[in-house]
């Protein structure tokens, strides 16, 4: 079974350009969870997304924003860029959506690194 | 809002030695997860403790759950070169629904 793909692998920007990525999810997996990570913050959750809805959303500005298809893909798009979003930006897929048990697997794909010039 | 302390941060031995890491917070978490990313790759899950006084071994690794549910600690015993990476600990916030992690012990095994 292929693993989390995310892509680009690598992203140089500017500041105020805006960015897309892509996260594919393992095949049968509906829930996809987004996070940032900075040396600085660690690993910070941004949203989860699952069955096309939103499910939740962490401590981020508006200009974080995601969606998810009908095949479970999802992309994740941030508008006017900042310095300080330069980070490895990670998506990772689990099976079914985050319960408040939350010893459900998730699966993480290798990450986009964002580089904001 | 739950937090999750690691320590050490950072660790460099040499091969052969044991080590522990620890994982704490002040709030209660009905599981944990450690997680080992490696550079250039996502987290990757070791292990998942759900019940209090749990101990779960895997190869040379044992990780145990606080008996209060609060923290937790992966031991290493004899370290390779091929255990360095980043451990994270992370758990399951219910106030926000969401999963929180802790910054992450860096460790480095030198051969």
């Amino acid at each position: 079974k292929a693993g989390v793909t995310q892509t680009p692998r690598y992203l140089i920007k500017t500041r105020g350009q805006q960015v897309t990525l892509s996260c594919s999810p393992i095949s049968g997996h509906r829930s996809v969870s987004w996070y940032q990570q900075t040396p600085g913050q660690g690993l910070q959750f941004l949203f989860e997304y699952f069955s096309e809805t939103q499910r939740n959303k962490g401590n981020f500005p508006g200009r974080f924003s995601g969606r998810q298809f009908s095949n479970s893909r999802s992309e994740m798009n941030v508008s006017t860029l900042e310095l300080g979003d330069s980070a490895l930006y990670l998506c990772a897929s689990s099976s079914h959506e985050l319960t408040s048990g939350g010893a459900d697997t998730q699966y993480f794909g290798p990450g986009t690194r964002l580089t904001v010039l | 809002t739950q937090l999750l302390e690691q320590s050490p941060q950072f660790l460099s031995i040499q091969e052969g030695e044991n080590l522990t890491v620890y994982c704490n917070s002040s709030s209660v978490f009905s599981s944990l997860q450690w997680y080992r990313q490696e550079p250039g790759e996502g987290p990757v899950l070791l292990v998942t403790v759900v019940t209090g006084g749990e101990v779960k071994k895997l190869k040379r690794l044992t990780f145990q759950f606080g008996d209060a549910r609060k923290d937790s600690s992966l031991h290493i015993t004899a370290a390779q070169p091929g255990d360095t990476g980043l451990y994270l600990c992370a758990g399951f916030d219910t106030g926000g629904f969401k999963t929180i992690f802790g910054a992450g012990t860096r460790l480095f095994v030198k051969a």
